[in-house]
Formats: C-alpha cells, sequence, structure tokens
C-alpha cells in the first residue's frame, strides 16, 4: 500500500526558503500514470494547490506562485521535494504531498506538516 | 485558471438525512471532477472521480453526478462517520482547482 510522508522544518522565518520533502513507499515515482503534487491549506480555509511534477519531468505550477516554487524528483531516493522561497506570514499553511492521475484526482495523501512563517 | 465554486458552504443535518452539494465550474470540464472528503486534522480522502466514479472502498451512499458545468455529490443516508467537511476539484487541466468547501455538521 503506497504511504507518503511529508518532512520538514516547523518553523520558518520570514524572506528565507521553505523546504520539504515527500518519502514515498510502497510504490515508485517511476510508475506511470501517476504525477507527484504538493498542496497546502492555511488554517482553517480551504485547499490550495501548489504544484505537479511527471517523473518524465513535466512541471506544473501554481501560476501566482509559480516564480517561488520549484519542485524535484529523487527517483534513487524515492522522494521528492519542494522548495518556497521568500515565504511571508500568508505561506502559513499545513503543506500535503500528494500522488494523482491526470483526469482523474488525488489518491494518495500525506498525513501533513504544519510550517509556520515566524521570526 | 479554471473556478470553482460550490453551494451551500454549510449544511446541517441529521443522521439518516439525504445530503446534496452542488459544484460548479467556470468553464466545461466535461467530467474531469473530483470530489474529496475531510475531517478535522486530517488529509482529504478522494471519494469520487470522474464525476461519478467511486473510488475503491468508498461507500455506495455516496454519489456523484453531472458534466460540462455542473455537478452534484449526493449523501443518500448520512452516517455520524460522514460528518465532514467536502471538497469538489477539477482534474481537466492544471493548474488544478479547488472549490471552497461545503461542511456537513450537526443538526
Amino acid at each position: 500500500q503506497l504511504q507518503l510522508q511529508e518532512s520538514g522544518p516547523g518553523l520558518v522565518k520570514p524572506s528565507e526558503t521553505l523546504s520539504l520533502i515527500c518519502t514515498v513507499s510502497g510504490g515508485s515515482l517511476n510508475s506511470s500514470p501517476y504525477y507527484w503534487g504538493w498542496l497546502r491549506q492555511p488554517p482553517g480555509k480551504g485547499l490550495e494547490w501548489i504544484g505537479s511534477m511527471y517523473s518524465s519531468g513535466s512541471s506544473y505550477y501554481k501560476p501566482s506562485l509559480e516564480s517561488r516554487i520549484t519542485i524535484s524528483l529523487d527517483t534513487s531516493k524515492n522522494q521528492f521535494s519542494l522548495k518556497l522561497s521568500s515565504v511571508t506570514a500568508a505561506d502559513t499553511a499545513v503543506y500535503y504531498c500528494a500522488r494523482g492521475i491526470a483526469a482523474s484526482g488525488l489518491v494518495n495523501w500525506g498525513q501533513g506538516t504544519l510550517i509556520t512563517v515566524s521570526s | 485558471d479554471i473556478q470553482m465554486t460550490q453551494s451551500p458552504s454549510s449544511v446541517s443535518a441529521s443522521v439518516g438525512d439525504r445530503v446534496t452539494i452542488s459544484c460548479r465550474a467556470s468553464q466545461d470540464i466535461s467530467r474531469w471532477l473530483a470530489w474529496y472528503q475531510q475531517k478535522p486534522g486530517k488529509a482529504p480522502t478522494l471519494l469520487i472521480y470522474t464525476a461519478s466514479s467511486l473510488q475503491t472502498g468508498v461507500p455506495s451512499r455516496f454519489s456523484g453526478s453531472g458534466s460540462g458545468t455542473d455537478f452534484t455529490l449526493t449523501i443518500s443516508s448520512l452516517q455520524p462517520e460522514d460528518f465532514a467537511t467536502y471538497y469538489c476539484q477539477q482534474a481537466h487541466s492544471f493548474p488544478v482547482t479547488f472549490g471552497p468547501g461545503t461542511k456537513v455538521d450537526v443538526k
């Protein structure tokens, strides 16, 4: 059974870069036709998609965040990562990693990790 | 971007009630729509994909319908474990977008 687990710092200072890793077990990053993605949910608010990447290297980012986002896959470690630069308090949220299928939805989710941006 | 709206934003219901949640897309997305359930402090779980296909393990009291721009999630007989927030998501194209959510709470 596929499992995803986010790991990250918990607290990030304003203007710094947030780095998160998602470790995948029970499945391969190279499996088709899946994509791997990041989402977030500010406290008390709805879900926001950040970006996704296929093992082929094709990537898609939320336009309003695109200038600050990097998503990458490390197939040797079966991990994928998110880097979000120049963070502000508005980036405080629970961050989720997930596996999706195009035209179907996000089938598998990590448990989420709370990231707080504060000095 | 494709904008998603949901109605109502919240609904109060009792165990055994039939609950219907609506979702509308800002443009034609054919049947590329998914529904999720989220309970407090937990990750969302996929309930329905391609508008009406039930994800493995999801109880048959959940059903989805619609195509184009208008979609519906129905819970035929609400159970205690169904009190949660429900989101629709368009799977037609990137960027992926979600509706704002509908909270189902106890009447």
